[in-house]
């Protein structure tokens, strides 16, 4: 079964500085996609960020990167240059087909000015 | 285009009431589903559909139906609302059914069960 694991509950951050949410995955179909969405306290759910599993480079939209590790399971989302817009829950998800996403319980990202 | 649209925002049902949740798109997707989120659990599957009259169940299909008569509509049905469907169900459509890229999803209807 497929499966998305947040640790951190939790994280904050001073405004301008990096920080790095972090992601690991359980599957074992050899093609799939790795996903970040950003959800605002209005509670939209917004996409930032994409990187499939054949994709040989990490992606990058922006002030977001994700660390795709892919022997460790791991994708971490780096967020470059925090601003107080920032400041939301971020789900990371996985798509091992179908387009049936599968997501993580959340971090919430508090950015501090 | 308008996107993902979803109606109602918010809506109060009584235990044993049945409802429609609308979902709409207008980007010619083949992909549409709906998803659960409640406190501390992320977004689950409920169901989804590959394309006009083709629907299958996700994670937690259990009280909900959906049927999928065109390509833009694709309604999820309460027939007897239970408190523990007490969530906000959002709903997302996608491009190609081979592809493994983005979701769009709608706004959002939280729903309450009294």
């Amino acid at each position: 079964a497929q499966k998305i694991t947040q640790t951190q509950p939790g994280m904050f951050v001073q405004e301008k500085e990096a920080v790095t949410l972090d992601c690991t995955y359980d599957t074992s179909d050899p093609s799939y996609g790795l996903f970040w969405y950003k959800q605002p306290s209005s509670g939209e759910m917004i996409f930032l960020i994409y990187q499939g599993s054949y994709d040989q480079q990490n992606a990058t939209e922006g002030r977001y990167s994700l660390n795709f590790q892919k022997a460790r399971k791991s994708a971490n989302l780096v967020i470059s240059a925090s601003q107080l817009g920032d400041s939301a829950m971020y789900f990371c998800a996985m798509n091992t087909g179908f387009q049936k996403l599968v997501f993580g319980t959340g971090t919430r990202l508090l950015v501090s000015p | 285009n308008a996107g993902v649209t979803q109606t109602p925002k918010f809506q109060v049902l009584k235990t044993g009431q049945s409802m429609t949740l609308q979902c709409a798109q207008d980007m010619n997707h083949e992909y549409m589903s709906w998803y659960r989120q409640d406190p501390g659990m992320g977004l689950r599957l409920i169901h989804y559909s590959v394309g006009a009259g083709i629907t299958d169940q996700g994670e937690v299909p259990n009280g909900y139906n959906v049927s999928r008569s065109t390509t833009e509509d694709f309604p999820l049905r309460l027939l007897s609302a239970a408190p523990s469907q007490t969530s906000v169900y959002f709903c997302a459509s996608s491009p190609s059914s081979g592809s493994l890229g983005e979701q769009f999803f709608g706004p959002g209807t939280r729903l309450t069960v009294l």
